[in-house]
């Protein structure tokens, strides 16, 4: 079964923190995204990557950075946490060229709590 | 990328076809239709996708009208596994922007 892992399922973590969200995916996929989910918000796309080392804003960038340093490994850094960063992080992967096309898989996503 | 416009809710009762509809007028001739679904605590999930043709697969069909502004997804024996949000998104070659889709419930 083809696979995007998220690191936790569930986080606490106090305001001034730095937090690692860690997605891994066993697909070869090129492309990676950061996505966050609230109630009557939908889906924001945080960041994304199409390449080792790459990596692009998506619509909400303000207060994370991203890593990727392997291609099978995306990560979204929290540097300092507030209470309004938290939500359910949700990660994904496509393989392919294009960023927009082709099946995206999703991990199960990290309820993120930030007290 | 274009908008899309999709009802708010719908009900569907089990074991009979689900219709789901979405508005994208503004869609650009290199841009694909994708349904994507989403079931409580989880993750997306892909359904389908289509260019200009309808598309059928193990878990759903895709219409899209001639004119490429509309299109409808049809689960054709609704189960009670079958309600989550369900999202219709137009993308070229730009990442996938979920808007807030439609809550299918499918009733008993």
């Amino acid at each position: 079964d083809v696979k995007v892992t998220q690191s936790s399922r569930y986080l606490v973590k106090r305001t001034g923190e730095k937090v690692f969200l860690e997605c891994v995916q066993d697909m070869d996929h090129e492309n990676m995204f950061w996505y966050r989910q609230d109630p009557g918000l939908g889906l924001r796309l945080i960041y994304f990557s199409y390449d080792v080392k790459m990596k692009e804003k998506g619509d909400i960038p303000e207060g994370y950075s991203v890593s990727r340093e392997k291609k099978e490994r995306f990560s979204l850094i929290l540097e300092s946490a507030s209470t309004n960063q938290t939500s359910m992080y949700l990660c994904a992967s496509v393989s392919g060229g294009a960023v927009g096309t082709g099946e995206l898989f999703f991990g199960e996503g990290s309820r993120l709590t930030v007290l | 990328d274009a908008k899309t416009t999709q009802p708010t809710s719908m009900d569907c009762a089990e074991g009979r076809a689900a219709n789901l509809p979405c508005n994208h007028s503004t869609i650009s001739g290199n841009e694909y239709v994708y349904w994507y679904r989403q079931i409580h605590s989880q993750g997306p999930q892909y359904i389908i996708h289509g260019l200009k043709n309808n598309e059928t697969n193990e878990m759903a069909s895709l219409i899209i009208t001639e004119d490429r502004k509309s299109s409808t997804l049809i689960l054709p024996h609704a189960t009670l596994r079958d309600t989550a949000v369900y999202y219709c998104i137009v993308t070229g070659n730009t990442p996938l922007v979920f808007g807030k889709g439609t809550r299918l419930s499918v009733i008993a």
